[in-house]
């Protein structure tokens, strides 16, 4: 079946740092991967978006790659804030199987430490 | 501009009462997506529509469950004789294209709580 993991248990590192959050997939060839950023009580903020034949891909701080034949994607944020603790989502989209829409993964909780 | 607004925000329902979630989506944006998300858990996508079409409702509950995004208004989210285990967050999304590689904006969501 498919399937797409994120760390369930929290990252903590200490401001400054570089956080890496990883998402794996297996069973799918998602044509792109997205990355969301979701605050308790809210809904998920888009960051950034990888295509399949795109290695990396920058914003700001924030760094994601996307390697299809280990299935897997990494975000990283340089520099860490406290103000970047949140929960990060990916997403992949499930074409190739006829879904529609996209498939996310449970996230993983990061907190920055002052 | 206006993001995606849900509302109710919070919704409290009884057992065997009916629940309706609304959502506007963002202005231009034809293409609607409803979420649940469990405590703890990821989003799960429920059902894609767009303007008077259920385009994907694969994840969507045969039973119960029912959405609608009419020619005018919002799009509703319609859970009949509700069940303890509806408690969740219902998330909708919205896009101005169909499903492909662009961004979902998203709402902040409506809670559902089930007595």
């Amino acid at each position: 079946s498919q399937k797409i993991e994120q760390n369930s248990e929290a990252l903590n590192i200490q401001e400054g740092k570089t956080a890496t959050l990883t998402c794996n997939y297996t069973n799918y060839s998602p044509a792109y991967l997205q990355w969301y950023r979701q605050d308790p009580g809210r809904g998920p903020v888009f960051l950034l978006l990888i295509r399949e034949n795109e290695k990396e891909k920058r914003k700001e701080r924030l760094k994601v790659t996307f390697d299809t034949t280990l299935k897997q994607s990494l975000f990283h944020i340089t520099a860490s804030q406290p103000a970047d603790s949140a929960t990060y989502l990916c997403a992949l989209d499930l074409g190739d199987t006829g879904r529609r829409a996209l498939t996310f993964g449970s996230g993983t909780r990061l907190q920055v430490q002052p | 501009n206006a993001g995606v607004m849900q509302n109710p925000r919070h919704l409290v329902r009884r057992r065997g009462q009916e629940a309706r979630l609304r959502c506007s989506p963002m202005k231009g944006h034809s293409h609607v997506y409803w979420y649940r998300q469990l405590p703890e858990e990821g989003l799960k996508f429920m059902v894609y529509l767009q303007k008077e079409n259920i385009i994907d409702e694969s994840g969507m509950p045969k039973e119960r469950f029912s959405a609608e995004f009419p020619k005018e208004g919002p799009s509703i989210l319609r859970i009949q004789q509700v069940v303890r285990g509806d408690s969740a967050a219902y998330f909708c999304a919205s896009s101005p294209l169909p499903p492909g590689d662009q961004p979902q904006h998203f709402g902040d969501g409506t809670r559902l709580s089930i007595l």
